[in-house]
C-alpha cells in the first residue's frame, strides 16, 4: 500500500511529557496536511506544507504544538508538554497541488494520562 | 462563526432503505464540497467532490450529492443502502479564496445499516 503512513498509530504519553508523529505522505505529493479529530467531532485544520514550506500555520493549537518538513518529503508533528486536551487522533493526509484530492492517512492516536 | 453542519449524527437504516445525509455550510461565495467516508477502522476516503458545473454530483459506490446554492446545502445520498455502508460520514468545505485546501469538516454521521 502506497498510502499516506503514519507513525506510531497509538501512543500512551504521560501529562507533561513531548510527543513526536511522522507522517510520510504519497510520493511526489507537494502538498502535506494535519488535522486533529477528537471523539464524535470531525477533523480540524492545524497546518499545511507546500513541498517544505509551512504555508500556514496559525490554526495550530497552540505555541506547544509545532510541524516541519525539512526536505519536503516526511514530516513531524511535535506536541511539548502535553496536557488531557491533547488526547485525540492526529491525521495527516496529502494531495498533488490545490483541487486535487487529499488523501488521509489513518492517523495517529495520542492518549495523555 | 463559519462552518459545516450535519444535522444528522446518527442514522440507523435497514438494507435496501433510501439515504439521505443533509450537510449545510455558512461560506458565502464560491467553495468546493466534499463527503468523506470512514468506514470502521479505516481511513477518511473520498466519496465525491464538487468544484463547479453540474450540481449533482455521483460519486463511488452508487453515493451521490446535489448542490443546492440557494439553500447553502451539499446533500449525500444512496437510493438503496447495504450492510457494507454502515460506517461514518463527514461533509467538509473548501472555503472561498483558500489556496491551501484547508477543508473544514462537519461534525459527521454515523450510519448503522441492518442486515
Amino acid at each position: 500500500d502506497t498510502g499516506v503512513s503514519q507513525d506510531p498509530r497509538h501512543k500512551i504519553t504521560k501529562r507533561g511529557q513531548n510527543v513526536t508523529f511522522r507522517c510520510d505522505p504519497i510520493s511526489e505529493h507537494n502538498r502535506l496536511y494535519w488535522y486533529r479529530q477528537t471523539l464524535g467531532q470531525g477533523p480540524e485544520f492545524l497546518t499545511y506544507f507546500q513541498n517544505e514550506a509551512q504555508l500556514e500555520k496559525s490554526r495550530l493549537l497552540s505555541d506547544r504544538f509545532s510541524a516541519e518538513r525539512p526536505k519536503g518529503s516526511f514530516s513531524t508533528l511535535e506536541i511539548q508538554r502535553t496536557e488531557q486536551g491533547d488526547s485525540a487522533m492526529y491525521l495527516c493526509a496529502s494531495s498533488v497541488t490545490v483541487g486535487n484530492t487529499i488523501y488521509f492517512g489513518e492517523g495517529s492516536w495520542l492518549t495523555v494520562v | 462563526a463559519q462552518s459545516v453542519s450535519q444535522h444528522n449524527h446518527h442514522v440507523i437504516l435497514s438494507e435496501a432503505a433510501s439515504l439521505e445525509l443533509g450537510c449545510n455550510y455558512s461560506y458565502g461565495g464560491t467553495v468546493n464540497l466534499f463527503w468523506y467516508v470512514q468506514y470502521p477502522g479505516q481511513h477518511l476516503q473520498l466519496l465525491l467532490k464538487y468544484f463547479s458545473g453540474d450540481p449533482l454530483v455521483k460519486g463511488i459506490k452508487g453515493f451521490e450529492a446535489e448542490f443546492i446554492k440557494s439553500k447553502f446545502s451539499f446533500n449525500l445520498r444512496k437510493p438503496s443502502v447495504q450492510w457494507s455502508d454502515t460506517a461514518e460520514y463527514f461533509c467538509a468545505v473548501n472555503p472561498p479564496r483558500d489556496a491551501g485546501n484547508m477543508l473544514t469538516f462537519g461534525g459527521g454521521t454515523r450510519l448503522m445499516v441492518k442486515p
